[in-house]
C-alpha cells in the first residue's frame, strides 16, 4: 500500500528566503507524482506535475524533481514571499490506470514578512 | 478553463439529517469523478470513485449506504450524507477527471451539531 510523507510538518521562514519541501513514498511505481498548494479551507490548486519518466519541473520560481527509485521529491521555492504561505500537498499516482491519488499531510508553510 | 464546482461551500445541519453536496465540471465533461474527505491536520482521504452511469467504487472503510454517490451525467455527481453525525464533520472536496488529470472543486465545510 502506497503511503507518502511530507517533512517538515510546518515550516516558517522569512521573506526572501530560498526553501525546501520534502515528499517521499513508499512504492516507486508511480505514474506520476504532483504537488499543489491548498489555502485555509480552500481546494487544491495544482503547482506541478512530474512524470515518471521526469526528474524535475519548474514553473516562476518553483521547481520540483522526482527521484523514483529512491521514492523521493522535493519542491524548491525561491524567493519566498508572504503570498506564498499556505499547506503544501505532495500526492502521487500509481501503475495500472487507476487515477487514483494518494496524498501526504502536507507542509504548512508561513512565510513572515 | 478546467474549473470544478462544488455546492454548496459551507452547511451546518443536525445529527440525523441528510445532506446533498453536489459537485460539477463547468467547461468539460468528467469520464470520472472521486470524493475525498479531509480532517483537520489531515491529508485528503480518497472515499470513492464515480463514473457517469454506473456505481461508485468505494474505498475500504467507507460506508456506501451512508455516503450516496450518484453520477447522471458527464458534469455532475453529487454525494449524500445520509444521517450525518458529529463525527461525519469535515472537509469534502471533488475532482473531475477529464481523462488524464483530475481538477479539484473548492470543497464544502460540513458541520454537524
Amino acid at each position: 500500500k502506497q503511503e507518502v510523507t511530507q517533512i517538515p510538518a510546518a515550516l516558517s521562514v522569512p521573506e526572501g528566503e530560498n526553501l525546501v519541501l520534502n515528499c517521499s513514498f513508499t512504492d516507486s511505481a508511480i505514474y506520476n507524482l504532483q504537488w499543489f498548494r491548498q489555502d485555509p479551507g480552500k481546494g487544491l490548486t495544482s503547482l506541478l506535475l512530474i512524470q515518471s519518466s521526469q526528474r524535475e519541473q519548474t514553473s516562476g520560481r518553483l521547481n520540483a524533481s522526482l527521484d523514483k527509485s529512491s521514492g523521493r521529491s522535493t519542491l524548491y521555492i525561491a524567493a519566498s514571499q508572504p503570498g506564498d504561505s499556505a499547506t503544501y500537498l505532495c500526492a502521487v499516482r500509481g501503475l495500472g490506470g487507476s487515477e487514483k491519488l494518494v496524498f501526504g499531510k502536507g507542509t504548512k508553510l508561513t512565510v513572515n514578512p | 478553463g478546467a474549473v470544478v464546482s462544488q455546492h454548496p461551500s459551507r452547511v451546518i445541519c443536525k445529527s440525523g439529517t441528510s445532506v446533498k453536496i453536489e459537485c460539477r465540471s463547468l467547461d468539460f465533461q468528467a469520464t470520472t469523478m472521486f470524493w475525498y474527505r479531509q480532517f483537520p491536520k489531515q491529508s485528503l482521504m480518497l472515499m470513492a470513485t464515480s463514473n457517469e452511469g454506473s456505481k461508485a467504487t468505494y474505498e475500504q472503510g467507507v460506508e456506501k449506504d451512508k455516503f450516496l454517490i450518484n453520477h447522471a451525467s458527464l458534469t455532475l455527481s453529487t454525494l449524500t450524507v445520509t444521517s450525518a453525525h458529529p463525527e461525519d464533520s469535515s472537509f469534502y472536496i471533488c475532482s473531475a477527471s477529464d481523462g488524464g488529470t483530475q481538477y479539484f472543486g473548492p470543497g464544502t465545510r460540513l458541520l454537524v451539531l
